[in-house]
């Protein structure tokens, strides 16, 4: 199985300012990787895919970059609603599987 | 809007089966594909399973051997059968769509259901 590592598990930051959480695959993923964010009591919302694209409706702030196996989401001046889990996941091949989330605390 | 619901018992104890319905309204289940996937207390993600258009099935192998995903397209449902289940299996069970044209990136979620194993 691709194991995904991501990194760091908690982060607090306060509006304005830019974080960025990294995510690194046990092998080449090529740029299948996605992005997720969950709110409590709210359903996972895909944010971006194909390592930077982003799916529709997410906001601009929201970036991912890297390819292969070091892949990156920055989050540009954070709002109140930006905080919540982060989670990656590789969509290479089966089992898909996902790094270990990002709790982002807004100071 | 596509908009997914996952129902089912609560409790279930350990060495019985954990029975999961996904309501999917908005959108018909023959198309794309539809998946479970849970989260376990402390966060950690696990990919189940899913189901095709067609009802073709792929799952994880770490659980294949007690796992089963079927559908019942008059009713816009899909299920999970999950058996012999452990303390282990205790999580929160999602069920998600494919997003079309990118397989594998779930681009609609449920908002979960809490199953806990005890006796």
């Amino acid at each position: 199985d691709v194991q995904m590592t991501q990194s760091p598990s908690y982060l607090a930051a306060s509006p304005g300012e830019s974080v960025s959480i990294s995510c690194k695959a046990s092998k080449s993923i090529s740029n299948y990787l996605a992005w997720y964010q969950q709110k409590p009591g709210e359903a996972y919302k895909l944010l971006i895919y194909s390592g930077s694209t982003l799916q529709s409706g997410t906001p601009s702030r929201f970036s991912g970059s890297g390819s292969g196996t070091d892949f990156t989401l920055t989050i540009r001046s954070l709002e109140p609603e930006d905080f919540g889990l982060y989670y990656c996941q590789q969509y290479y091949e089966k089992p898909l599987t996902f790094g270990s989330g990002t709790k982002l605390e807004i100071k | 809007e596509v908009q997914l619901q996952e129902s089912g018992p609560g409790l279930v104890k350990p060495s019985q089966s954990l029975s999961l319905t996904c309501s999917v309204t908005g959108y018909s289940i023959t198309s794309n594909y539809w998946g479970w996937i849970r989260k376990f207390p402390g966060n950690k993600m696990e990919w189940i399973g899913h189901i095709s258009y067609s009802g073709s099935t792929s799952y994880n192998p770490s659980l294949k051997s007690r796992i089963s995903i079927t559908r019942d397209t008059s009713k816009n449902q899909f299920f999970l059968q999950l058996n012999s289940v452990t303390t282990e299996d205790t999580a929160t069970y999602y069920c998600a769509r494919w997003r079309f044209g990118v397989p594998g990136v779930m681009d609609a979620w449920g908002q979960g259901a809490s199953v806990t194993v005890s006796s």
